[in-house]
């Protein structure tokens, strides 16, 4: 079946430790994104990128770091620079056009 | 900052047509308008999209004002499964951008 993977579905984390969040899609699309989460808040864009070995900042980028080395691949870093990192993280892949955005289960990350 | 303004909350008793109402009095000429749904703690699903035109697909029909200003998402027959957060949103592109500008979403509870 084709979609996007995230794991693990929930991380527990110290505070000042660096956390990376798997996010894989076997889509074929170019364009992948990760948004943040508030408890009853819509998505806030941190991170994206349109094509290989390229990515740009979203909104929220600062305390984050992603790299896209493989078009199937874009994880994000979060960290100890994050001052808030506790959070729900969710992935998204779209194609040709970026008409629809294809999301993952998310990630719920707890930091204490 | 969300380009849309929608309820916080809506009602509407299952086998009747929800009808979920989105201001976006700010769009600009070539913006389109989304709407995606996202059922708790699962990431968000994809509905519909427009521009100037409605729109209809097997989920859910999209009305948009002729001055663009609002729009409104039909769910034909509600059921107990479209309970959920549906978001309106605002897709700003630019040469240097493309993203989705997310607000808070109306939460849906379709009663039996």
């Amino acid at each position: 079946d084709g979609g996007i993977t995230q794991s693990p579905k929930y991380l527990f984390r110290k505070e000042g430790q660096n956390v990376t969040l798997s996010c894989e899609q076997n889509l074929n699309h170019d364009a992948m994104y990760w948004y943040r989460q508030d408890p009853g808040q819509g998505l806030r864009l941190i991170y994206y990128s349109q094509i290989v070995n390229d990515f740009q900042k979203g909104d929220i980028a600062e305390g984050y770091s992603v790299s896209r080395e493989k078009k199937e691949s874009f994880p994000l870093t979060v960290t100890s620079a994050q001052k808030n990192p506790t959070a729900f993280y969710l992935c998204a892949s779209s194609g040709q056009g970026n008409y629809e955005q294809y999301f993952g289960p998310g990630t719920r990350l707890t930091v204490t | 900052d969300a380009k849309t303004t929608q309820p916080t909350s809506m009602d509407c008793a299952e086998g009747r047509a929800a009808n979920l109402p989105c201001n976006h009095s700010t769009i600009s000429g070539n913006e389109y308008v989304y709407w995606y749904r996202q059922i708790h703690s699962q990431g968000p699903q994809y509905i519909i999209h427009g521009l100037k035109n409605n729109e209809t697909n097997e989920m859910a029909s999209l009305i948009i004002t002729e001055d663009r200003k609002s729009s409104t998402l039909i769910l034909p027959h509600a059921t107990l499964r479209d309970t959920a957060v549906y978001y309106c949103i605002v897709r700003v592109a630019t040469e240097s951008n493309d993203q989705l500008i997310w607000g808070a979403g109306t939460k849906l509870i379709i009663k039996p």
